[in-house]
């Protein structure tokens, strides 16, 4: 079966340190993937995204992410917190269901927290 | 822009009750879905309806839960009855189009709590 795997469920950081937030997804086809962000009391909101074209893809609030197919993996990078990041992010992969509809399969989630 | 707004934020209900939640998506988008979320753990999606067409509902527990988007705008999301084990929250989102490549906005969800 399709899964995400979010290998850290929390990661805590001092502001103005990098960040990475790993994500790895399963599937022998084409996927496309993506990075949500939630913070508290709100709903989930996108940062970035992968379709296709550059593996590296750059997102809201200076967040980046590289698509590596060989290794399977999606990790998400900030080369310098602040404390306003301090939220829950989720790496989702699309995933073709029944009725041939596709659907995002979500990871569990990583809480990063920044601290001063 | 308003958000995709939902109601109501909490709920708390004892088992064997029936809840409803409400959810409005952003205006002109065609694409709406219910995610079940516990805790620690990632959104699963339960319906997504294409206008008023339920296209994905195969996750949906379809013995106690139902749904409807009539108009294909305002949406529904019903339990009953109510099990301890549905406690959890339940997002909304919309996208503007079909297909799934679009980004998804989400509501602030609906917490509710079975006792």
């Amino acid at each position: 079966a399709q899964s995400v795997t979010q290998l850290d469920s929390q990661v805590p950081v001092f502001e103005e340190a990098p960040v990475e937030l790993r994500c790895n997804y399963s599937s022998s086809v084409s996927v496309y993937l993506f990075w949500y962000v939630q913070y508290p009391n709100q709903g989930l909101q996108l940062l970035l995204k992968y379709l296709s074209g550059s593996t590296l893809v750059k997102g809201i609030n200076g967040f980046e992410a590289e698509f590596n197919k060989s290794q399977t993996s999606f990790h998400l990078r900030k080369p310098s917190v602040h404390i306003s990041d301090t939220a829950e992010y989720f790496c989702a992969v699309t995933l073709r269901g029944s009725y041939n509809t596709d659907k995002l399969i979500f990871g569990t989630g990583t809480r990063l927290q920044v601290f001063p | 822009e308003a958000g995709v707004v939902q109601s109501p934020r909490y709920k708390i209900i004892e088992k064997k009750q029936p809840v409803a939640f409400w959810c409005n998506p952003i205006s002109g988008h065609n694409t709406l879905y219910w995610y079940l979320q516990n805790l620690g753990q990632g959104p699963e999606l339960l319906i997504r309806y294409e206008n008023e067409e339920a296209v994905d509902d195969s996750q949906l527990p379809k013995d106690r839960f139902s749904a409807e988007r009539l108009k294909g705008v305002d949406s529904t999301l019903k339990i009953q009855p109510a099990e301890l084990g549905d406690s959890a929250v339940y997002l909304c989102a919309s996208s503007l189009g079909l297909y799934i490549n679009e980004e998804q906005y989400f509501g602030p969800g609906t917490r509710l709590t079975v006792t």
